[in-house]
């Protein structure tokens, strides 16, 4: 049950974008997406609720094709900051009320 | 204040000790999670209160306990734990279980031995 994330690692410079992708076999009602640093929790960066629903978040921002089944994390114009380990979480139309953490993109953003 | 803390944290147990995890959350929450975290991979999630009451147990060995006294702490009871339970611990609450925002604590960093 748990959604695929893609890529699984990504270097980037300061300065550029980064698309990280979630993707899921079953039916989503909702999309969270986290950010942990090295030995600490999970941060909390947003939820999308509705199918085509797009949020934002300072220099980060995510959309939520329902239809596909996917969630998309835009990371643009990268700082040192944004290095860590991404991970969406799922809530399914159907089925347990858990949510269901995806594979995990590990960003490292280099000078 | 959306802070979740957990002692201890860090933890080294043998396989024959008791030991015990704690967490604390003062922002009103009524659901509390225990989630596992091994190197690399998403945390897995064991248990769920939602009310104080165990609302979901994911199939997790009877040697963790969890406890969940008031509406503001949740432990984790550990009791002859075998080395692959050396993980991360995480500890979570949100407003209300179901749809909505997980806040994470530190976590327990647990070695047994």
């Amino acid at each position: 049950q748990q959604p695929v994330q893609s890529p699984q690692a990504v270097i980037l410079r300061e300065g550029e974008d980064a698309v990280i992708n979630c993707s899921s076999s079953k039916a989503l009602y909702s999309v969270h997406w986290y950010r942990q640093k090295h030995g600490e929790a999970p941060v909390f960066l947003m939820i999308l609720l509705k199918g085509g629903e797009q949020k934002g978040h300072e220099k980060i921002s995510a959309s939520f094709n329902e239809k596909k089944q996917q969630s998309s994390l835009y990371l643009t114009a990268s700082q040192l900051s944004y290095s860590g380990t991404y991970f969406c979480g799922t809530f399914y139309q159907t089925g347990a009320n858990n949510l269901f953490f995806g594979t995990g993109t590990r960003l490292t953003v280099i000078p | 204040d959306t802070e979740v803390t957990q002692t201890p944290k860090h933890l080294v147990m043998g396989m024959t000790n008791k030991k015990s995890l704690k967490c604390e959350q003062h922002m009103g929450h009524r659901a509390m999670y225990w989630y596992k975290q091994k190197a690399k991979k998403p945390p897995e999630l064991m248990f769920v209160y939602s009310y104080e009451k165990l609302s979901i147990n994911e199939s997790v060995p009877s040697r963790f306990s969890p406890e969940c006294p008031n509406s503001s702490l949740l432990n984790l009871h550990l009791h002859a734990l075998q080395p692959e339970d050396s993980a991360l611990y995480l500890c979570a609450s949100s407003r209300e279980q179901g749809v909505k925002t997980q806040y994470f604590g530190p976590g327990t960093r647990l070695l047994v031995l």
